[in-house]
């Protein structure tokens, strides 16, 4: 079953501890993106990543990191978070640009509380 | 700063009636035009998408309408159905941006049986 997986899907922490959010994808696509959601904000790219070590901002990219390593894998990591910082977030990928692709496939999203 | 401008933020229909989202955007570089639907406790969903060479898309009963010049789109849910509740969003992008999105705020759509 295509799918893209997230863990932890819920996590509360205290401000400064260092976090790490796992996205992985069995589909072997090449773009993999992070997504924040917050009420009245909708949905706002953190990073995205068009190949393995190809990496590049989105919208909202302070106070996160992240690495390609691997196709499959797109860890968001959160070096030391702060309570701004709290929010639904969504890993995402797709298999080409845009047009290309007939669709994009969502993770289940990881509920982050950061106190 | 939105640069997609998404409304109404809620929407209530009765079953079988039409539901109208409409969004707005700024950036006249953008050429890729998505609808995703979320039901709670689950990601996006893309639905529908269109590109700005076509004034209109439809998939069964859901159709995209397109104003280049206006710099609008929007959705149109017919014969809305209890199943269609969910919250919607629409989106944009620049191709050459990969698979960079720009999402308006959302808009929560129930239907009422």
């Amino acid at each position: 079953e295509a799918q893209v997986t997230q863990n932890p899907r819920y996590l509360i922490t205290v401000t400064g501890k260092k976090l790490t959010v796992t996205c992985s994808q069995n589909m072997n696509h090449e773009y993999m993106s992070w997504y924040r959601q917050d009420p009245g904000l909708g949905l706002r790219q953190i990073y995205y990543s068009m190949n393995v070590e190809v990496t590049d901002k989105g919208d909202v990219p302070e106070g996160y990191k992240v690495s390609r390593k691997e196709k499959r894998n797109f860890p968001l990591i959160l070096e030391s978070p702060s309570p701004n910082q709290t929010s639904l977030y969504f890993c995402a990928s797709s298999a080409n640009r845009l047009f290309n692709t007939d669709t994009q496939y969502f993770g289940p999203g990881t509920r982050l509380t950061v106190l | 700063q939105q640069q997609v401008k998404q409304s109404p933020q809620s929407l209530i229909v009765q079953k079988g009636g039409i539901s109208i989202i409409n969004c707005a955007y700024e950036n006249t570089a953008f050429d890729y035009f998505p609808w995703y639907q979320q039901f709670p406790g689950k990601g996006p969903a893309l639905l529908i998408a269109i590109r700005p060479d076509v004034s209109e898309k439809k998939e069964g009963r859901f159709t995209i309408s397109f104003n280049k010049s206006a710099k609008q789109f929007s959705l149109h849910i017919m014969d809305s159905q209890p199943g269609d509740s969910a919250t919607y969003f629409c989106a944009a992008s620049v191709e050459t941006s990969g698979s960079r999105l720009t999402f308006g705020e959302g808009t929560q759509l129930t239907v009422n049986p």
